[in-house]
């Protein structure tokens, strides 16, 4: 049972672009959205968070739009760079550990 | 300002030989988070504590997984007898509290022959 469904599982972008990546939930109790980034061989490091009473947190070129009726959230990376290239975890808690998504490898190519 | 610290960073170990990982969290925090990620998967939740306590330990298979977080020292994740399918990263995320952002470690990669 998957409690966090992110979509796509590999995403290539052009320098410049805009790279969307999507995810679902299903527990209503899950009240923490936070957006991890890893490079290989690496940790994930937090990238941008949001919680359910706004729906939209920019910082930078990430942006978080937030869904709370359709359970959805989405990563957004404006004029997407090669260093953005990078697996990108969604994640959600509750009074719960974090779970996490299966990954979004983002490869941006010049 | 040390972040999580993990060591070692790679650990090589044969079937049926234990393994000992550890954790250092940030200084001050005292909630202490275990995952393991697999090639190509996400992060699996294993095993939560506090000082001293094992909070939720839902994710962690019931034999030869355990883990603990003594008072002082770092926490330590321990896999008696090995088998290949316990390769795998293993990451620690460490928070001042439950409601909090957690901040990972760099891992160790295990890696049973």
């Amino acid at each position: 049972q998957q409690q966090v469904k992110q979509s796509p599982q590999s995403l290539i972008v052009q320098k410049g672009g805009i790279s969307i990546i999507n995810c679902a939930y299903e527990n209503t109790a899950f009240d923490y959205f936070p957006w991890y980034q890893q490079f290989p061989g690496k940790g994930p490091a937090l990238l941008i968070a949001i919680r359910p009473d706004v729906s939209e947190k920019k910082e930078g070129r990430f942006t978080i739009s937030f869904n709370k009726s359709a359970k959805q959230f989405s990563l957004h990376i404006m004029d997407s760079q090669p260093g953005d290239s990078a697996t990108y975890f969604c994640a959600a808690k509750g009074n719960t550990p974090l779970v996490f998504g299966k990954g979004t490898r983002l490869s941006v190519i010049a | 300002n040390a972040g999580v610290m993990q060591n070692p960073r790679h650990l090589v170990r044969r079937r049926g030989q234990e393994a000992r990982l550890r954790c250092s969290p940030v200084k001050g925090h005292s909630h202490v988070y275990w995952y393991r990620q697999l090639p190509e998967e996400g992060l699996k939740f294993m095993v939560y504590l506090q000082k001293e306590n094992i909070i939720d330990e839902s994710g962690m298979p019931k034999e030869r997984f355990s883990a603990e977080f003594p008072k002082e020292g770092p926490s330590i994740l321990r896999i008696q007898q090995v088998v290949r399918g316990d390769s795998a990263a293993y990451f620690c995320a460490s928070s001042p509290g439950q409601v909090f952002e957690a901040f990972f470690g760099q891992g160790t990669r295990l890696t049973v022959v």
